[in-house]
């Protein structure tokens, strides 16, 4: 079974706070993604990357960056918070690029107050 | 890059009913996929279906391809069915990305 894991449940965190979210995989997937889930928005890419080192920005990258230094790890980094990046944050993976499953981790509800 | 939308919105079913979820899709598509939203918030996975029929115990899925539509059938429901459905679809030039549809909100009473 794939396995995708978030590094927290929940995070509450203060405006200007840098913040990282991390996410693992045990599948030895090439293709990582991190989404955000808002009501009435539903969920949208905010980065992804199909390899080491390498990543591409999805439909809402802005204020957030990404950072994949081993093919198993994959994370968001918000610079300095702000109060409208509190959301949902899924993180997924899938085989390689092109036409496969997508796996989700368990999500990071992330609060900036 | 393609839409998809689900239909309807928000179901209300009596524990041992049946139902189906809709999700039209705009443009071809090469991957198709179902999820279920559990009350913590954790995507499921249930098809992956681009094209064809499958099914798993009391769900069941079938992708046309050529009429750009999805269909979830779920018989004899439980309330543990209960929570968001998704459907997800990516096309050619997406690299695999999947644009997610607004969800079906399914709520299974005892």
């Amino acid at each position: 079974d794939v396995k995708v894991t978030q590094s927290s449940r929940y995070l509450v965190k203060r405006t200007g706070e840098k913040v990282f979210l991390e996410c693992v995989q045990d599948m030895d997937h090439e293709n990582m993604f991190w989404y955000r889930q808002d009501p009435g928005l539903g969920l949208r890419l905010i980065y992804f990357s199909y390899d080491v080192k390498m990543k591409e920005k999805g439909d809402i990258p802005e204020g957030y960056s990404v950072s994949r230094e081993k093919k198993e790890r994959f994370s968001l980094i918000l610079e300095s918070a702000s109060t409208n990046q509190t959301s949902m944050y899924l993180c997924a993976s899938s085989l390689a690029r092109g036409p496969y499953e997508q796996y989700f981790g368990p999500g990071t509800r992330l609060t900036v107050t | 890059g393609i839409q998809v939308e689900q239909s309807p919105p928000d179901l209300i079913l009596q524990e041992g009913a049946n139902s189906t979820l809709r999700c039209n899709f705009s443009d071809s598509v090469n991957n198709l996929q179902w999820f279920h939203q559990n009350p913590w918030g954790q995507l499921i996975n249930l098809f992956y279906i681009p094209s064809g029929t499958k099914q798993n115990g009391r769900l069941s899925a079938t992708t046309v391809a050529t009429e750009r539509y999805s269909l979830l059938y779920i018989s004899s429901s439980q309330t543990t069915d209960s929570g968001v459905y998704f459907c997800a679809a990516a096309y050619g030039g997406s690299q695999g990305n999947l644009i997610f549809g607004k969800g079906t909100k399914l709520s299974v009473k005892p």
